[in-house]
């Protein structure tokens, strides 16, 4: 059984560039959901994809926006990228069924310079 | 709205202690409970998962309890060491449409020689 793993580990980008990062989930699981996390505090809910279409999202501008693909892999996009964007970007994959819980990537620190 | 606490938010102990961190949420209507760890800058570990019908769960010195009628959790560390320094998270599923988390802060633990 493969983990959920993240690319890339670390990324530096300047105020208003764009950015992706991206996911695979762990093998039996076809939702993957995208967590922000800010030094210091808990993480935030972006948004879920299940089966290629969001399934939730977060409060979160339509800046960040996200795809899933039929492997189940995901990416996040962030457009116009500010500095409050520097956080740890987390994905995780479940299935939708809540009594599964949710396991976690090593995630991808973003710093907007 | 569903929100969740930690306390404390951060512990400082020597080398051996047994532990209790606390975490409270203020809906009890919920599916399971989830504790993470979290070294710094990486990703999320899953520790325990308590589903709504269970009272507590144990994995080597780990033990999670859950009270659903008082809405809250602790985690019991039994004789600590120094490599169990890191942030620990308790997380619950959100109760409306779809599975995403909602985390509280974090404890942040240092457990000293």
């Amino acid at each position: 059984e493969t983990g959920v793993t993240q690319s890339p580990t670390h990324l530096i980008k300047t105020r208003g560039q764009q950015v992706t990062l991206r996911c695979s989930s762990q093998s039996g699981h076809n939702t993957v959901s995208w967590y922000q996390q800010a030094l210091g505090q808990g993480p935030q809910f972006i948004f879920q994809y299940y089966r290629e279409e969001e399934n939730g999202r977060g409060n979160f501008p339509p800046r960040f926006s996200g795809l899933q693909f039929p492997n189940y892999s995901s990416e996040l996009n962030v457009n116009a990228l500010e500095l409050d964007d520097s956080a740890l970007y987390l994905c995780a994959s479940s299935s939708p069924d809540r009594s599964i819980g949710q396991y976690f990537g090593p995630g991808t620190r973003l710093t907007v310079l | 709205k569903q929100e969740v606490t930690q306390i404390p938010a951060a512990l400082s102990v020597p080398e051996g202690e047994n532990l209790v961190l606390n975490c409270s949420f203020t809906d009890s209507a919920i599916y399971n409970l989830q504790w993470f760890r979290q070294d710094p800058g990486k990703g999320l570990t899953s520790l325990l998962l308590i589903q709504s019908s269970q009272r507590e769960q144990t994995s080597g010195r780990l033990n999670a309890s859950l009270d659903k009628s008082s809405g809250r959790s602790t985690l019991y560390i039994a004789a600590s060491q120094p490599g169990d320094s890191a942030t620990y998270l308790c997380a619950v599923p959100f109760s409306g449409g779809y599975n995403k988390l909602i985390f509280g802060a974090g404890t942040r633990l240092a457990v000293h020689p």
